[in-house]
């Protein structure tokens, strides 16, 4: 049962245009979200997170929508550059009593920007 | 400051044999998670260490254990090892009480069982 899904293994781009990337998510109890960015080799960066009162959070070029009727998280790149060129996941987890939880992750989306 | 760190980078195993992977959370940092990486997919949760218990378990069978110590780095821990136990195995720090901050990940330790 997999509870938070990214449906597009592959992203490309142009450089300087918007990426956006997808994910939807089924467990309802989820209420903190996050876009983590991997390079190979390397283990993942978080770059932007949002909590569930929340519907939009803005960190530079990125900013991350969460539409919570839909169970539908989105995370958009503008402008996309070649450096952003990384499999990028997703993360959702639910309270439990304050404390710092788990995190369940989509399969990851592999965004190129190409020049 | 140093982030999470993981050692060793690498390893090869053989079915049946034991294998001891370690973190070092981020200074400040109290909380360890575990997380196996298959080839493909996303980071699935092991478990996670806080005050050198484990607090939260994911769907992994007994073979998978951890330990943390009163330094709060972390071991995990895994016996009888399987062809599919091959993965990248991430370890995770943050602080106990902050959960609306992010966990932050070491680089793995990439395991191969042969």
């Amino acid at each position: 049962d997999q509870q938070v899904k990214q449906n597009s293994p592959s992203l490309s781009v142009q450089e300087g245009r918007i990426s956006i990337l997808n994910c939807d998510y089924t467990n309802s109890m989820f209420d903190y979200f996050l876009w983590y960015k991997k390079y190979p080799a390397e283990g993942p960066t978080f770059l932007i997170s949002i909590s569930s009162i929340k519907d939009k959070n803005e960190d530079g070029r990125f900013t991350v929508f969460l539409n919570k009727s839909a169970k539908h998280l989105s995370l958009h790149i503008v402008p996309s550059q070649p450096g952003d060129s990384a499999v990028y996941f997703c993360a959702a987890s639910a309270t439990r009593g304050g404390s710092a939880r788990q995190l369940t992750f989509g399969s990851g989306t592999q965004l190129t920007v190409l020049p | 400051d140093a982030g999470v760190t993981q050692s060793p980078t690498h390893l090869i195993k053989t079915r049946g044999q034991q294998v001891t992977l370690r973190c070092s959370p981020k200074s400040g940092h109290d909380t360890v998670s575990w997380y196996q990486q298959a080839l493909g997919q996303g980071p699935q949760f092991i478990f996670q260490y806080y005050e050198e218990e484990e607090r939260q378990r994911g769907n992994f069978p007994d073979r998978f254990s951890g330990h943390q110590f009163p330094n709060y780095s972390s071991e995990l821990n895994v016996n009888a090892l399987l062809l599919g136990d091959s993965a990248l195995y991430l370890c995770a720090s943050s602080t106990w009480d902050a959960w609306n901050q992010p966990q932050h990940f070491g680089d793995g330790t990439r395991l191969s069982i042969l």
